[in-house]
C-alpha cells in the first residue's frame, strides 16, 4: 500500500517567508508526528497528534511553528516568518499504534 | 532530554565482512527501533524491539534489547553495497510520550 507522502519535496524560501508543508499519512494510522532534521543528524521531535488532537507540541521550537489535522488524516506544518536556522529536512511519520512509526520522504526546507 | 548515544560514528567495510554498531543511554527506554536512512529520504523501519532481552532478526539484520532496557545493539551479516546508508537508533519511553529519541546515527559504507 502506499506509504507516508510529503509536499513539496523542497522548498526554498526568503527569510521572513511564512511556509506550509504537508503531510499525507498511511490510510487508516491514527498517530502522527512530526521531526526536524539538521544535517548529519538524527530526527528531533516536534508534535504529536492522535487524530485530530494535538497531544504534544513540547518540540515546536518556538511560537512560529504551528501543526495542525484538522480531519485526523492530512496534516500542515507551517512556519511563520522564517529564519535560517529553520533550514532543515522536516519529516512526517505515522503509525497505527505510536510504537513503530513510519516516515516520509521529508521536505527539505533552505531559508535564504 | 533524553539522549542517545551511538557508536560508532562511521564504519568503512569489505564487503562481505559483519558489522555491529549499538547505542546506549542513561535512561531506561521501553521501545527500541533501528531505521536505515538514504539521502534524500526519511528513515525506513528495519527493526522494531519490545522485551527486555529480546533478540529479533530481519533476513541479514539482527538486533537486541539490552536486559538494563539502557541499550540496543544491531548486526549485519554479509554485508553487501546496498547496505549502504546512515543507521539510527531510536528509543521510545512508556507512558504519556510518544515521541522517539533517536542516537546520531552510523555512517555505514561497504567497500567492493
Amino acid at each position: 500500500g502506499a506509504g507516508v507522502s510529503q509536499s513539496p519535496r523542497y522548498k526554498v524560501a526568503k527569510r521572513g517567508q511564512d511556509v506550509a508543508l504537508r503531510c499525507d499519512p498511511i490510510s487508516g494510522h491514527v498517530s502522527l508526528f512530526w521531526y526536524q532534521q539538521a544535517l548529519g543528524q538524527g530526527p528531533e521531535f516536534l508534535t504529536y497528534f492522535q487524530n485530530e488532537a494535538q497531544l504534544d507540541k513540547s518540540g515546536l521550537p518556538s511560537d512560529r511553528f504551528f501543526a495542525e489535522r484538522p480531519e485526523g488524516s492530512v496534516s500542515t506544518l507551517k512556519i511563520q516568518r522564517t529564519q535560517q536556522e529553520d533550514s532543515a529536512v522536516y519529516l512526517c511519520a505515522s503509525s497505527p499504534d505510536a510504537y513503530e512509526q513510519y516516515f516520509g520522504p521529508g521536505t527539505r526546507l533552505t531559508v535564504t | 532530554g533524553q539522549q542517545l548515544n551511538q557508536s560508532p560514528q562511521s564504519m568503512f567495510i569489505q564487503e562481505g565482512e559483519d558489522v555491529s554498531m549499538n547505542c546506549t543511554s542513561s535512561s531506561i527506554f521501553n521501545t527500541w527501533l533501528w531505521y536505515k536512512q538514504d539521502p534524500g529520504e526519511g528513515p525506513v523501519l528495519l527493526i522494531a524491539l519490545y522485551k527486555a532481552g529480546e533478540l529479533t532478526s530481519n533476513g541479514r539484520l539482527t538486533a537486541q534489547f539490552g536486559i538494563t532496557r539502557k541499550d540496543s545493539f544491531l548486526n549485519i551479516s554479509a554485508s553487501i553495497p546496498s547496505d549502504v546508508g546512515i543507521y539510527f537508533c531510536a528509543g521510545l519511553i512508556s507512558g504519556s510520550a510518544r515521541q522517539l529519541t533517536f542516537g546520531s546515527g552510523t555512517q555505514l559504507t561497504v567497500l567492493p
